[in-house]
């Protein structure tokens, strides 16, 4: 069956860098994704990943993937207090099926 | 501009009353999606529908229930048989290609008083 991992809290300080980790368990997996969620809002998208991709690069957010270890991690560049969100990863098979997500990790930036 | 909305933003429900939420999007995707999160519990799928007049059920479907007559529109019924319906719900769409993600709506935070 499909379950997406991750770790409940991460604390790190204001300009390190933040890696968020999580693993999966379905090998057909085809899109990964990293989400955000602010307090009482909705989650917006950060990024994705093919599965074909080892490592995708957005400015402050590099996304890399170990599809033999079914192991996504997101790393945060220079993390800011306003990157303090619950952070979710996500895996599909494609298409419009829906979408499995992690619980999410809680990143608290300290200044 | 474009998006997906979701009201109201909170709602309070007393014992053995019906809700309704309402999800409407202007965004022309194809599937929409109701996910419910409660506090360390991440999302969690209840319904789903991929076209117009279809829809299915997801993993705690039992107490509620959907309709999807427009496109636009996939409002969820939370029914007296929810014995816990308190909780945050998300509504998401995505077009039929489906790569690029979910957009997701700010959310209906529902309490039972």
């Amino acid at each position: 069956g499909e379950d997406v991992e991750q770790s409940l809290f991460l604390s790190v300080r204001e300009g390190d860098s933040s890696v968020i980790n999580c693993t999966y368990t379905d090998s057909s997996s085809t899109y990964l994704y990293w989400y955000k969620q602010e307090p009482g809002a909705g989650l917006q998208l950060l990024t994705y990943i093919f599965s074909n991709m080892d490592m995708k690069q957005d400015q402050r957010l590099t996304v890399l993937l170990n599809k033999k270890d079914k192991h996504l991690s997101l790393r945060i560049a220079d993390t800011q207090t306003g990157d303090s969100a619950i952070y979710f990863c996500a895996e599909s098979i494609g298409g419009n099926t829906p979408l499995v997500f992690g619980k999410g990790t809680r990143l608290s930036v300290i200044a | 501009d474009g998006g997906i909305t979701q009201s109201p933003k909170y709602l309070f429900r007393k014992e053995g009353q019906n809700v309704t939420l309402s999800c409407e999007q202007n965004l022309n995707h194809d599937a929409m999606y109701w996910y419910r999160q409660d506090p360390g519990q991440g999302l969690r799928l209840i319904y789903y529908s991929q076209i117009v007049n279809d829809f299915q059920k997801g993993d705690i479907a039992e107490g509620y229930s959907v309709s999807r007559e427009k496109k636009e529109s996939f409002p969820l019924t939370v029914t007296s048989a929810q014995k816990n319906p308190t909780a945050f719900y998300l509504c998401a769409s995505i077009p039929s290609q489906g790569t690029g993600g979910y957009t997701f709506g700010s959310g209906t935070r529902l309490t039972v008083v």
